[in-house]
Parts: C-alpha cells; structure tokens; sequence
C-alpha cells in the first residue's frame, strides 16, 4: 500500500528559527496537504497544494509540491511559541478523498 | 461558521460491547471521512461517505461500520469492541472529492 515518509520525526528549535520538514511518497499524488495538530484537537488545515511545482504560502507558512508528485515540503519562517504541535503531511489521490498520512513532525520551540 | 463536530468527545467501554459515534459536518459539505489516530498506526482512513453512499473503504475489519444521513451527519458503529480499538477517532468533512478535508476535534474512545 502507499506509504509517506515524513521526516523529521521530531525537532527542538529557538524562537525566531525557521523549520523545514518534508514527505515523500512511493506513489504520486494529486493533492498534498499539511496540517498541524494540538494535543486533543483534531488537525487543522494549514495549507493545500494542487499542481506539481506549486509554491503556496500562509502567514509565516511555505510548501511546495514536488515536480516528481512524490513529495512535498513546509518551511516555517521566524517560529513562535504557538508554533508547538505535531505537523502532518497527507497526499490525496485523484480517485477518491481518502487521505494517506505521514507519520508526523513534533514541533518543540524553546522561548 | 460551525466546524466539524464530533460527540461524544470522550467514551469508555469494554471489550465486546458496541459504541455508536456521530458526526456533524460542515454546513454544506456533503462527503465525510473517519479516521482512526493512534500512536502506533497513526492516522489510518476508515471509510469515506457521500450522499448516504460509502464510496471507499480501508482495510479494517467488519466490525467497523459507518452510514450517512440525508442531512449528510454521519455515525460509525464498532461492534465487539476490543482492547486495541482504544484511539482517536476523527471524522472529516469537504465539499466533495479532492476538496480539502476539515477536521472536527475527535471522539477519545477508551476500551478497558
């Protein structure tokens, strides 16, 4: 079945610092999405990419969908406190909704 | 606008009973997802329904079950609970097919 790789799987970082993280995928995919999840809230939507090559910002928030349609990544500029939880990719098939998940980033930021 | 919401928000149960959970959507979508979270597996697709009819399933047992109203809310049923059902569960409301899904905050099932 298909599998996302995302990684890191966690990372600690001084506010103020920019974080990267991304997934890849032996299948492609039509639509890449990243979300973030805060303890015992479901995830919410950050940030949703439709074509190869495309570049989509929100706020301090940057990702990209790979060329290859394999991968994506999502850059976080000048991070805050509020930045803290857990990040996930998903890639979504044309065929139907189902969502495939990575395994998801923890996000610390130390003040 | 009202998100996704989900009730209960929190269940405990045993092994073999049966836990019905429900799902509201978003005002207007009409397809709503399940998933289950756990930190083992992580997030997995359970099953995904668009007006009344599920259109795709993922690889879990029968015991698992879901259904859609006309008003689009939806239930998923787990009948014969066991101790590795306690998760999250996640239902995910969109327009329709390849439209971004919007989470509700889950129902925490615990099974003792």
């Amino acid at each position: 079945g298909q599998q996302l790789n995302q990684s890191p799987q966690s990372m600690f970082i001084q506010e103020g610092e920019d974080v990267s993280m991304n997934c890849t995928s032996s299948s492609i995919f039509n639509t890449w999405l990243w979300y973030k999840q805060d303890p015992g809230e479901g995830p919410v939507l950050l940030i949703a990419l439709y074509k190869a090559g495309e570049l989509t910002s929100n706020g301090r928030l940057t990702a990209q969908f790979g060329i290859t349609r394999k991968d994506s990544f999502l850059n976080i500029s000048a991070s805050i406190p509020s930045d803290v939880g857990i990040y996930f990719c998903a890639g979504q098939l044309a065929s139907g909704s189902r969502l495939t998940f990575g395994e998801g980033t923890q996000l610390t930021v130390n003040p | 606008k009202a998100g996704v919401t989900q009730t209960p928000r929190y269940l405990i149960k045993t092994r073999g009973q049966q836990v019905t959970l429900s799902c509201s959507p978003i005002s207007g979508h009409r397809s709503v997802s399940w998933y289950q979270q756990t930190p083992g597996q992580g997030l997995q697709f359970l099953f995904e329904y668009f007006s009344e009819t599920q259109r795709n399933k993922g690889n879990f047992p029968g015991r698992f079950s879901g259904r859609q109203f006309s008003n689009s809310r939806s239930e998923m049923n787990v009948s014969t609970l066991e101790l590795g059902d306690s998760a999250l569960y996640l239902c995910a409301s969109s327009k329709g097919a390849e439209q971004p899904q919007h989470f509700g905050d889950g129902t925490r099932l615990s099974i003792l």
